[in-house]
């Protein structure tokens, strides 16, 4: 049973340029979230997904958008990167069968932004 | 600010001691997660409790949720260096499906 799956696994963009990150969820999940993560810090919850729709956003910018499909696969997109972009992006995604919404984490994209 | 503060935020012990790592915030939580994350991995989910004053227990890793549910703290017995890793706390509020996560508790266990 495959987990969560995030492509690619490492991205080096220039100041200025778009980027899209991408999920496939655990197999029977239907929820995927965004988070970035600083090195050494907690992850920081950027947006949630379900149905198709953002459910929920955290303190983040415009320029970080997403999509998620009829599969349950996400999306995440940021516009006009910037050097403080550069973060460890994980994606979780949880089933809303959960009452207790268990994240299961993929392995993240290390983007680094020059 | 941060909504979940964590404590220590580094820690650093020999083999077979004891720790406790604290997670704390003036946020009731419906639920409260604990993950371990390795470098290079994602968070890896140890445990959630739910009940006010719950006790956890995942082999040598004791977890508890305060009576409140406004904290709690994860206590290792005999660390071993496999338990090196970031440790983080993450609470839902109310019915939100949105987990926020704590600053983190680096642990490393020296052989």
């Amino acid at each position: 049973d495959a987990g969560v799956t995030q492509s690619p696994t490492h991205l080096i963009k220039t100041r200025g340029q778009q980027v899209t990150l991408r999920c496939s969820p655990k197999s029977g999940h239907d929820t995927v979230s965004w988070y970035q993560q600083a090195l050494g810090q907690g992850p920081q919850f950027i947006f949630q997904y379900y149905e198709e729709e953002e459910r929920q956003r955290g303190n983040f910018p415009d320029r970080f958008s997403g999509h998620q499909f009829p599969n349950y696969s996400s999306e995440l997109n940021v516009n006009a990167l910037l050097l403080g972009d550069s973060a460890l992006y994980l994606c979780a995604s949880s089933t809303t069968q959960d009452r207790y919404y268990g994240y299961t984490f993929g392995s993240g994209t290390r983007l680094t932004v020059v | 600010t941060q909504l979940l503060e964590q404590s220590p935020q580094f820690l650093s012990i020999q083999e077979g001691e004891n720790l406790t790592v604290y997670c704390n915030s003036s946020s009731v939580f419906s639920s409260l997660q604990w993950y371990r994350q390795e470098p290079g991995e994602g968070p890896v989910l140890l445990v959630t409790v739910v009940t006010g004053g719950e006790v956890k227990k995942l082999k040598r890793l004791t977890f508890q949720f305060g009576d409140a549910r406004k904290d709690s703290s994860l206590h290792i017995t005999a660390a071993q260096p496999g338990d090196t890793g970031l440790y983080l706390c993450a609470g839902a509020i109310n019915s939100a499906r949105q987990l926020t996560f704590g600053s983190g508790t680096q642990l490393t266990v020296l052989p």
